[in-house]
């Protein structure tokens, strides 16, 4: 099945330090990947939608200067968190729809997401 | 109100019980419903898509009820490894994303 890779799956940072999350995805094209946030007992939040050779469509409230994304590839979408803050300590999941077949739950495939923490 | 919405929970139930979540969504012209399962600390996978015509998979069955915008899911005879939290999940209008309600939390003891 389809197979997406996230990493790092934690990291810790200072803050005001800028921290580089990456996403791809194995076995198959991406043009589409969706950037998620989830707090504590919260719900995953959906960030960004990154296309492949084109800018990200950020979600109300997103700062998209904060959160530098980049899809270069069919393969490959990079979410940048810049100048980071206690705050931005969350669990980051990256999700990739297969390019092919109808936008059904198997199309959607998850990474094994990212703890990060600012100190 | 909440794009979906469900009860947080949490479900303790014993080994062998059966258990039902629900889940509500505001938008009605969202077109493809999930549920998914997450444990802790993990990212979510899913469990299965729902259906208007309802569907079950072994011990677990969906229902969709778009009249009322209300999405089901039944477990039966409820395992150990069972405990996780239930999203109930609802892709947008574009069918673009997912919109992901807060879960469910179960919890089955011994």
């Amino acid at each position: 099945g389809a197979v997406v890779s996230q990493h790092p799956s934690r990291v810790i940072c200072k803050s005001g330090t800028s921290v580089k999350i990456e996403c791809r995805s194995l076995d198959f094209q991406a043009t589409t990947m969706f950037w998620y946030r989830q707090f504590p007992k919260q719900s995953l939040m959906l960030m960004a939608t990154s296309n492949e050779g084109s800018k990200a469509t950020y979600e109300q409230g997103v700062e998209k200067d904060k959160f530098l994304i980049n899809h270069a590839s069919l393969t490959l979408s990079t979410l940048t968190v810049t100048s980071a803050h206690p705050e931005d300590s969350s669990f980051y999941i990256c999700s990739a729809r297969a390019q092919t077949g109808p936008s059904t739950g198997y199309g959607y495939t998850f990474g094994s997401g990212t703890r990060l923490t600012v100190v | 109100r909440k794009e979906v919405e469900q009860d947080p929970g949490p479900f303790n139930v014993p080994e062998g019980a059966t258990v039902a979540f629900n889940c509500t969504y505001s938008n009605s012209a969202s077109q493809s419903f999930f549920w998914y399962r997450q444990d802790c600390r993990k990212e979510p996978k899913l469990l299965m898509s729902v259906y208007s015509s309802g569907n079950e998979d072994g011990r677990f069955t969906a229902q969709l009820n778009r009249a009322s915008q209300y999405i089901s899911l039944l477990i039966r005879d409820s395992k150990l490894s069972d405990s996780a939290t239930y999203l109930c999940v609802v892709a947008n209008q574009a069918g673009t994303a997912l919109i992901f309600g807060k879960g469910t939390t179960l919890s089955v003891s011994s």
